[in-house]
């Protein structure tokens, strides 16, 4: 157990319908990272933030996905009007420690879009 | 950007066998982690080593950082080794964010 949780752990929709994906991390780190990874790739970087400010967005977070993290907790990955390139797993991580280079991985959210 | 590449892409061993995979990266890295991901997904935390040796049990892994590579040992590999090892690099701009090879996929038979 890596002491990041997400959820929903699996995710089928139509095309056109929006979804939602949380993660909650290490409670003690203020960074939090969403990467996404499709089949046969490693995972690409999407969004980071610390605390409740978004200090960095991949251009792979195209104006229909947004992120948040409202109370520097836990974050929120939204996806509008999908569409089935966004099929993928959705990976959230943190830190964890004293050492805050070293990151560790939720189970992630498998998205499969119809 | 920084480039990582791993080696071998696949890899077929027997139970009990030993192997070496390698990570290449074409620039200075701030770190390093070696991850292993199950079949379920799950990303696992094998070692964070920008430099130097490390051990865990039959794993081990070296980073020689003025040449830009790092090995993961395998020992006596088990079936429970197979899944798909990554090899992941924070660039030494420091923008906070993991580069990811495309792995290695092993697998150990019985």
């Amino acid at each position: 157990d890596t002491g990041v949780s997400q959820n929903p752990r699996h995710k089928i929709t139509k095309r056109g319908q929006n979804v939602t994906f949380r993660c909650d991390p290490i409670s003690e780190h203020n960074r939090l990272y969403w990467y996404r990874q499709t089949l046969g790739q490693g995972p690409e970087f999407l969004t980071y933030f610390q605390n409740e400010a978004q200090l960095e967005k991949s251009r792979l977070l195209s104006d229909r996905f947004s992120a948040e993290r409202p109370k520097g907790s836990f974050s929120t990955l939204e996806i509008q009007r999908t569409e089935q390139g966004d099929s993928a797993m959705y990976l959230c991580a943190s830190p964890r420690g004293t050492n805050t280079g070293e990151l560790f991985f939720g189970e992630g959210s498998r998205l499969t879009v119809l | 950007g920084i480039q990582v590449e791993q080696s071998p892409p696949d890899l077929i061993l027997q139970e009990g066998a030993n192997s070496t995979l390698r990570c290449n990266f074409s620039d200075s890295v701030n770190n390093l982690q070696w991850f292993h991901q199950n079949p379920w997904g799950q990303l696992i935390n094998l070692f964070y080593i920008p430099s130097g040796t490390k051990q865990n049990g039959r794993l081990s892994a070296t980073t020689v950082a003025t040449e830009r590579y790092s090995l993961l040992y395998i020992s006596s590999s088990q079936t429970t080794d197979s899944g798909v090892y990554f090899c992941a690099v924070e660039s030494a701009g420091n923008n906070r964010k993991l580069i990811w090879g495309l792995g290695t996929s092993l697998a150990v038979n019985p």
